[in-house]
């Protein structure tokens, strides 16, 4: 089965500073990648995705990830970080090539992106 | 355009009662989820449903049920609430082959 970890609960960064959040995965089987967005209290809002092709994925809001497969990662970067970014931050993994109605998303712990002043 | 839509958006309840979470997409989507957000836990998939009339367990299905009413609704029913429900509850939705979800704004549900 495949699995994520996310190994940072809290980042905090200073405005308009650069950022990365980390994301490591598992599988034996090629994957699909996701970063999804939660806004406070909010519901969680896709951010970007890998599905194939080129390995540096953009997204909205200014965001984008890598896939590095020799290292099983996919992090998220942002050269520069505004107030609005203050979230928290999901990675999500499923298997490539599964049968129809089984694409179930498995996600990490998430990481709270605190944006300082 | 609605997307997911949840209710209800906060519930209390005592231990023992009985309840259930409401999700109604509008996307024509196949598949629907129910997960609970608890915290330094991320998501757990609760149940699935992966076309009308079929439901599958996921990772945490003690202690709940789901009935796949139509192609746009799927609700969660707690049948004896336990304080260790406590949680967030988040439906989504995606479309057939497509990997990504659509999720609905969650449902805060307390149990005393």
């Amino acid at each position: 089965a495949q699995s994520v970890t996310q190994l940072d609960s809290q980042v905090p960064v200073f405005e308009e500073a650069p950022v990365e959040l980390r994301c490591n995965y598992s599988s034996s089987v090629s994957v699909y990648l996701f970063w999804y967005v939660q806004y406070p209290n909010q519901g969680l809002q896709l951010l970007l995705k890998y599905l194939s092709g080129s390995t540096l994925v953009k997204g909205i809001n200014g965001f984008e990830a890598e896939f590095n497969k020799s290292q099983t990662s996919f992090h998220l970067r942002k050269p520069s970080v505004h107030i609005s970014d203050t979230a928290e931050y999901f990675c999500a993994v499923t298997l490539s090539g599964i049968n129809f109605g089984n694409e179930k998303l498995t996600f990490g712990t998430g990481t709270r992106l605190t944006i300082i002043p | 355009n609605a997307g997911v839509t949840q209710t209800p958006k906060f519930q209390v309840l005592k231990t023992g009662q009985s309840m259930t979470l409401q999700c109604a997409q509008d996307m024509n989507h196949n598949s629907m989820y129910w997960y609970r957000q608890d915290p330094g836990m991320g998501l757990r998939l609760i149940y699935y449903s992966a076309s009308e009339g079929t439901t599958d367990k996921g990772e945490v299905p003690n202690g709940y049920n789901v009935s796949r009413l139509n192609k746009r609704e799927f609700s969660l029913r707690l049948e004896s609430a336990a304080p260790s429900q406590t949680s967030v509850y988040f439906c989504a939705s995606s479309e057939a082959l497509r990997m990504w979800y659509t999720f609905g704004s969650g449902t805060r549900l307390t149990v005393v």
